[in-house]
């Protein structure tokens, strides 16, 4: 069974302090593995989309790197407007070696970045 | 700005009404998709739509209906639901349902009373 796990579930940082995100996959024919941002009672907002092991991907204090088993979002920097859901989600083969378009989301780690 | 519009940002009905939730976007998307969201949990997937016809539904309760009139419009009937529906539901479209991203719209916050 396809399986997206993030962690951590929350995660508190000062102002300026950087980190990762983790989201460790276990999928069976892996077609995208995308992060979104999601602020509170609204959409998904689209980051980064990785296909293939060591690829990256970078958008002002975020940069998102992907292995074969997990993907890493680094925040450099971060502000407090960095603040939301972080979501990691994956598009995975189906039986007939092609794709369709569910995407299985992790459960999300939720940053929090105080001034 | 999110090219992806969803009709009412709020909802409340009663267990017996019937309303509808729509959806539209104008990026030549092939691909159109329903998500369900509960509080504090990720998006759930319900249909996909592709060139306009119904490619996957996941064992939604008859109460949802969808609807796909063209290649820019979603509609999501709904009839007959229970409280424990109430959630904040999700349109999302993509160029196609094997590649690329999926772009969400802000939702519809539903109520069922």
């Amino acid at each position: 069974e396809d399986q997206v796990t993030q962690s951590p579930e929350a995660l508190r940082l000062q102002e300026g302090e950087s980190s990762s995100l983790n989201c460790s996959y276990t999928v069976s024919g892996l077609r995208g593995l995308f992060w979104y941002r999601q602020d509170p009672g609204k959409g998904p907002e689209f980051l980064f989309t990785l296909y293939s092991a060591g690829e990256e991907k970078e958008k002002e204090r975020l940069k998102a790197t992907i292995t074969k088993k997990e993907s890493f979002l680094h925040i450099t920097a971060p502000k407090p407007e960095d603040s939301a859901t972080y979501l990691c989600a994956v598009r995975v083969a189906n039986a007939g070696g092609t794709s369709y378009g569910k995407l299985t989301f992790g459960q999300g780690t939720i940053l929090t970045v105080h001034p | 700005d999110t090219e992806v519009t969803q009709t009412p940002k709020h909802l409340v009905m009663g267990m017996t009404n019937k309303k509808s939730l729509k959806c539209e976007q104008h990026m030549g998307h092939r691909a159109m998709y329903w998500y369900k969201q509960k509080a504090k949990k990720p998006p759930e997937l319900m249909f996909v739509y592709s060139y306009e016809k119904l490619s996957i539904n996941e064992s939604v309760p008859s109460r949802f209906s969808p609807e796909c009139p063209n290649s820019s419009l979603l509609n999501l009937h709904l009839h007959a639901l229970q409280p424990e529906d109430s959630a904040l539901y999700l349109c999302a479209s993509s160029p196609g349902t094997t590649t690329g991203e999926l772009f969400f719209g802000e939702g519809s916050r539903l109520t069922v009373l």
